[in-house]
């Protein structure tokens, strides 16, 4: 089965500072890839995702993610954060299965 | 236009006490699953359903029973509350075809669960 791995547990950035968010997969064939991002007691919110095609891809609130496939890697990133963007943040993976594997999540703390 | 319901918001269960989660989801989508989510490990994958009348095991199922009897309804059973189910549990649905992989998953606000 697939799985994913986010190194970080987590992450401080200041205010207006760039963030990256890293993200590393395991399956043996093309994935499909998915951030999200949860705020404090509520649900997941999709952020963007990669299925197929350009390996850059845009999503809401700003994010990109670029797909790697030599790396294993889909890494969410944003230029400039903003106070509202701190919250808990999930890479996914899933295949052509029926299964969605999360990683443990990066949680994000934006200093003033 | 709702999306992802589930109740209750909070429940706390005695040791050997059932419950039932509900999950309702108004976007006539296919797939619906039950995740489990501890501090500091992800979402675990309880049950999934595939539509009406179909569901299947994820990666923890022990514990836990679900049926789909229509589109919209995906209840999770707990028979015997152990306190390693407390957690929150989140419902979720997506629109799928088989063998075509996973789409985006819409989840609802959650059920946070304690077991005492």
């Amino acid at each position: 089965a697939q799985s994913v791995t986010q190194p970080d547990i987590h992450i401080t950035v200041s205010e207006g500072a760039s963030l990256e968010l890293r993200c590393n997969y395991s399956y043996g064939a093309t994935p499909y890839l998915f951030w999200y991002v949860q705020s404090p007691g509520q649900g997941l919110q999709l952020l963007l995702k990669y299925f197929s095609g350009d390996t850059l891809v845009q999503g809401i609130k700003g994010f990109e993610a670029e797909f790697k496939r030599s790396q294993s890697s889909f890494n969410l990133r944003k230029p400039s954060v903003h106070w509202s963007d701190a919250a808990e943040y999930f890479c996914a993976v899933g295949g052509n299965n029926n299964d969605m594997r999360f990683g443990a999540g990066t949680r994000l703390t934006v200093k003033p | 236009n709702a999306g992802v319901t589930q109740t209750p918001k909070f429940r706390i269960l005695k040791i050997g006490q059932s419950m039932t989660l509900q999950c309702t989801q108004d976007m006539n989508h296919n797939y619906m699953y039950w995740y489990r989510q501890d501090p500091g490990m992800g979402l675990k994958l309880i049950y999934y359903s595939v539509g009406a009348g179909i569901t299947d095991k994820g990666e923890v199922p022990n514990g836990y029973n679900v049926s789909r009897s229509t589109t919209e309804d995906f209840p999770l059973r707990l028979e015997l509350a152990a306190p390693s189910q407390t957690s929150v549990y989140f419902c979720a649905s997506s629109y799928g075809e088989l063998g075509t992989g996973v789409h985006e998953q819409y989840f609802g606000p959650g059920t946070r669960l304690t077991v005492t």
